[in-house]
């Protein structure tokens, strides 16, 4: 089955870091570009971050540009993204999604994660 | 706020048809995706490009787009249609993804 699950959320303080993993699963990896996208509590989704197939090209939503870095590791089937510089706006459910073909930046992500989540408190 | 709009709200009447729009610039140069969300569950691609339904989606959701909105078509709505459903596209610069603030279906 193709599968995407989340993990590395937790509860951290402002201005502390996390890494959160994706783990792809059923289908080449490698072949697709992936997404990292965020809900806050009670709130609709927003996009976060996106990576092409072999990590050429790299965008980031403006809410984290500069303090979110996203990489992938396709010999060993993961997508990562590293948050610094943590707010309490950034506590939200984390989902990596798979855009169903190598383009980048369509919006099109047809498998995704349970999600993972994050809390920014102190 | 969003460069994609959508109404809050809407409701249908359990058999009939329900039309959920999604206004934005960008649309008049990228295609639209929707997705479904039910409570505590992640999101559901149903319908993307110009013509494309992933496999499992029935077939009573349709997409559509016209100028600067697009519309996500529940023909025939079913109690399981009851969601939340999102757009979204290309940003107008290009080098960004937006969503719309996500519309609350309820089938009545």
């Amino acid at each position: 089955d193709v599968q995407l699950v989340e993990s590395g959320g937790g509860l951290v303080k402002p201005g502390g870091s996390l890494r959160l993993s994706c783990a792809a699963s059923g289908f080449t990896f490698s072949s697709y570009s992936m997404n990292w996208v965020r809900q806050a509590p009670g709130k609709g989704l927003e996009w976060v971050s996106s990576i092409t197939s072999h990590s050429n090209y790299i965008y980031y939503a403006d809410s984290v540009k500069g303090r979110f870095t996203i990489s992938r590791d396709n010999a060993d089937n993961s997508l990562y993204l590293q948050m610094n510089s943590l707010r309490v706006e950034d506590t939200a459910i984390y989902y990596c999604a798979r855009a169903p073909s190598p383009r980048i930046l369509t919006g099109e992500m047809d498998v995704w994660g349970k999600g993972t989540t994050v809390t920014v408190s102190s | 706020s969003s460069e994609l709009t959508q109404d809050p709200a809407v409701s249908v009447a359990l058999g009939q048809t329900v039309r959920i729009t999604c206004q934005g610039d960008s649309l008049r140069s990228f295609y639209v995706s929707w997705y479904q969300q039910k409570p505590g569950q992640a999101p559901l691609l149903v319908f993307y490009g110009k013509n494309n339904r992933p496999s499992g989606i029935p077939d009573r959701l349709s997409g559509s787009s016209s100028g600067n909105t697009a519309s996500l078509t529940i023909t025939g709505a079913q109690a399981e249609d009851e969601a939340d459903y999102y757009c979204n596209s290309r940003d107008s610069s290009g080098s960004h993804v937006v969503f719309g603030g996500g519309t609350k279906l309820t089938v009545l």
